[in-house]
């Protein structure tokens, strides 16, 4: 089953600009992680936000969490070509010991 | 640290024939590992989970007998798909959590892609 649903589906932009992607989840949640994944390649830990935290930073990546929402947005700040990938929200139970359950994830392409 | 690694990383088979994909934590005991499969252009579903010693929890509409699971080692557990058809062929990503600390990390395999005839 899936926890999370993200939108858009796909997101198209050009370099320079922004990103952002929204994930919206079902249950009650221990914390919420984004991925990356490369066509045809493995997931790339991005960043994890615990319940508890409302938003954090890692480079250009910005991260927020709504729990009143159960929402949370992956916000990519002067998105380069590199960047285009499929991005993925994973979210952990509030329980703890269970495993990620993944969004439908977004397709984001960056035009140079 | 923390790395899982998974082998093969690509596999073509012909349909009928069982396939093993092996995952392992190199530098870390993993009291957990789950299983996920992912077809294009989709996301990651998990199949199951399994703990090191004992029987593993498949997801509803994953068939045990099809995807066995063995979790022989804190470092190692198998996938094999039995009876292979080319609807099973697919990306499958092996997932191990570190044990203790109550961190509850997972951490991901490169994947294996399957390809069946």
């Amino acid at each position: 089953s899936q926890q999370g649903e993200e939108d858009p589906q796909a997101l198209s932009i050009q370099e320079g600009e922004n990103a952002t992607m929204n994930c919206s989840y079902k249950t009650s949640i221990n914390n919420l992680q984004w991925y990356r994944q490369n066509s045809g390649r493995g997931l790339v830990h991005l960043i994890l936000i615990r319940s508890n935290e409302r938003e954090k930073h890692s480079g250009r990546l910005r991260v927020t969490l709504d729990t009143s929402k159960k929402s949370s947005s992956l916000l990519i700040t002067a998105s380069r070509a590199a960047d285009t990938a499929s991005y993925f929200c994973a979210t952990v139970l509030h329980s703890g010991n269970t495993p990620l359950v993944f969004g439908k994830g977004t397709r984001l392409s960056v035009i140079a | 640290g923390a790395v899982v690694s998974q082998h093969p990383s690509r596999v073509i088979c012909k349909s009928g024939t069982s396939v093993k994909i092996e995952c392992r934590s190199l530098d870390f005991q993993a009291t957990t590992m789950f299983w996920y499969r992912q077809f294009p252009k989709q996301s990651l579903m998990l199949m199951a989970t399994s703990n090191e010693g004992s029987k593993a929890t498949y997801e509803q509409g994953v068939e045990k007998d099809k995807f066995l699971i063995n979790h022989a080692s804190l470092t190692l557990s198998t996938l094999t798909v039995t009876s292979a058809h080319p609807e099973d062929s697919s990306f499958y990503i092996c997932s191990a959590r570190l044990r203790g600390g109550g961190r509850y990390e997972q951490y991901f395999g490169p994947g294996t892609r399957l390809t069946v005839t």
